[in-house]
C-alpha cells in the first residue's frame, strides 16, 4: 500500500500553462515535502510543509510555485507559468508518525512540458 | 552549497556477495542518514535510516555512519539480483525541517 497516492500518474502540458499535483495521504500526518526529479539526475528538495505551514523551501521554489492542503487533506502543489525545464518526475513524500525525519515516498507525477 | 556525493557506478557483484555502497556529505551539521532504493523509473523506497555514529543492522542490510568523517555507507549481503537498483544516499539538512539532500546515486547490478 503507497504511503501516499498521486494524481495524475502523467501530465503533458504546453509552456506557460498552469499545472497543479496532487498528493493524498493514506493517513493522518503533519508532514509533507515536495521534490522532483529531473532525468538522470538527483532527487531535488523543492519544499517541506508542516501543521499548513511552508517550513523550508529551497531556492528551486520560487514565485512560479505554490503548495496548499485546501480541504485538509489533498497536499496540492501548483506550477503557475509552467516552462520546459519543469518537466521532471514530482515527488509528494509524507513524514513519520514519530516526526519529520524518516520519509515516505509517493509513486510521483511525471510532468512533460512541451 | 552542501553536497552529498556517491560513485555513480555501476558497481556490479555476483549473487551472494557483499555489496558496498559509500557516501560521503559536507555539511558537519548533518544529523539524520538515509538509504533509498530507486528502481528504475519508479519512486524512492526508504530501507535504512541512521542518526548515530556506528552500525545499524537491518536483516541483510547494515548502515555504517561516521560523523568525524563524514562518511555513511550501506553493505548489502548475500546480494540477489533483485537488488540491482540505484540506491540512493540522502541527508537531513542541520535546520530540522526534515528536508533531505541526496546524492546522485550508486547504480548497483547483481548478476547471478
Amino acid at each position: 500500500e503507497p504511503e501516499v497516492t498521486q494524481t495524475p500518474s502523467h501530465q503533458v502540458t504546453q509552456m506557460g500553462q498552469e499545472v497543479i499535483l496532487r498528493c493524498v495521504p493514506i493517513s493522518n500526518h503533519l508532514y509533507f515535502y515536495w521534490y522532483r526529479q529531473i532525468l538522470g539526475q538527483k532527487v531535488e528538495f523543492l519544499v517541506s510543509f508542516y501543521n499548513n505551514e511552508i517550513s523550508e523551501k529551497s531556492e528551486i521554489f520560487d514565485d512560479q510555485f505554490s503548495v496548499e492542503r485546501p480541504d485538509g487533506s489533498n497536499f496540492t502543489l501548483k506550477i503557475r507559468s509552467t516552462k520546459l525545464e519543469d518537466s521532471a518526475m514530482y515527488f509528494c513524500a509524507r513524514g513519520g508518525l514519530a516526526g519529520a525525519n524518516e520519509q515516505f515516498f509517493g509513486p510521483g507525477t511525471r510532468l512533460t512540458v512541451l | 552549497q552542501k553536497e552529498v556525493e556517491q560513485n555513480s557506478g555501476p558497481l556490479s557483484v555476483p549473487e551472494g556477495a557483499i555489496a558496498s555502497l559509500n557516501c560521503t556529505y559536507s555539511d558537519r551539521g548533518s544529523q539524520s542518514f538515509f538509504w533509498y532504493r530507486q528502481y528504475s523509473g519508479k519512486s524512492p523506497e526508504l530501507i535504512m535510516f541512521i542518526y548515530s555514529n556506528g552500525d545499524k543492522e537491518d536483516g541483510r542490510f547494515t548502515a555504517q555512519l561516521n560523523k568525524a568523517s563524514q562518511y555513511v555507507s550501506l553493505l548489502i549481503r548475500d546480494s540477489q539480483p533483485s537488488d540491482s537498483a540505484t540506491y540512493l544516499c540522502a541527508v537531513g539538512g542541520s535546520s530540522n525541517t526534515g528536508k533531505l539532500i541526496f546524492g546522485q546515486g550508486t547504480t548497483l547490478q547483481v548478476k547471478p
